[in-house]
């Protein structure tokens, strides 16, 4: 079974871009999250999606937006893009139920997202 | 607000150790507690993981306990081996994942 797909692997903006970053669950999965690792702050949450609605939201700036399709492909969103915004951004899915959460998170390899 | 914590930060040990890896939490309101691998410049890698009403889980070399009611999670490395130089991370699961900073693990030939 092919695990988690995030593309693109890299990416270079400049300030004040926009940026989508794309994630492909594992197959069946339908909870896929966000997640932004740095340096400075570690890994942090930015949000959940289920069936296409979005479940959980972490505590970002409305500049982090996402959505998800009907097939649990993900795409990420980040406008206006600063500095502060160079990161790994990772992706994972879960088997979650509509109303659970425990089954394991899979992870992607991650966006790295370089802002100049 | 959840406050996970892992100790040591840095591990250095001669192939053959056992390796004890440390993490705790501030809120014992959680639906399980995951492990993760981090190798450099990819993503995390699942271990193991401990539904809250459990009290510890194992896979192969791994053994991780939790003490729900204290806070507190530990992850044992049996027999360690050079492959398995990496970062360790554990989060807890409370509708997100709040992670540690992690314990980076050097294990010398």
């Amino acid at each position: 079974k092919a695990g988690v797909t995030q593309t693109p692997r890299y990416l270079i903006k400049t300030r004040g871009q926009q940026v989508t970053l794309s994630c492909s669950p594992i197959s069946g999965h339908r909870s896929v999250s966000w997640y932004q690792q740095t340096p400075g702050q570690g890994l942090q949450f930015l949000f959940e999606y289920f069936s296409e609605t979005q479940r959980n939201k972490g505590n970002f700036p409305g500049r982090f937006s996402g959505r998800q399709f009907s097939n649990s492909r993900s795409e990420m969103n980040v406008s206006t893009l600063e500095l502060g915004d160079s990161a790994l951004y990772l992706c994972a899915s879960s088997l979650e139920g509509e109303s659970s959460y425990n089954s394991p998170l899979h992870f992607g390899n991650g966006t790295r997202l370089t802002v100049t | 607000k959840q406050e996970v914590t892992q100790i040591p930060a840095a591990l250095s040990v001669p192939e053959g150790e056992n390796l004890v890896l440390n993490c705790s939490f501030t809120d014992s309101a959680i639906y399980n507690l995951q492990w993760f691998r981090q190798d450099p410049g990819k993503g995390l890698t699942s271990l193991l993981l401990i539904q809250s009403s459990q009290r510890e889980q194992t896979s192969g070399r791994l053994n991780a306990s939790l003490d729900k009611s204290s806070g507190r999670s530990t992850l044992y490395i049996a027999a360690s081996q050079p492959g398995d130089s990496a970062t360790y991370l554990c989060a807890v699961n409370d509708y997100k994942l709040s992670f540690g900073a992690g314990t980076t693990v050097t294990v010398r030939a």
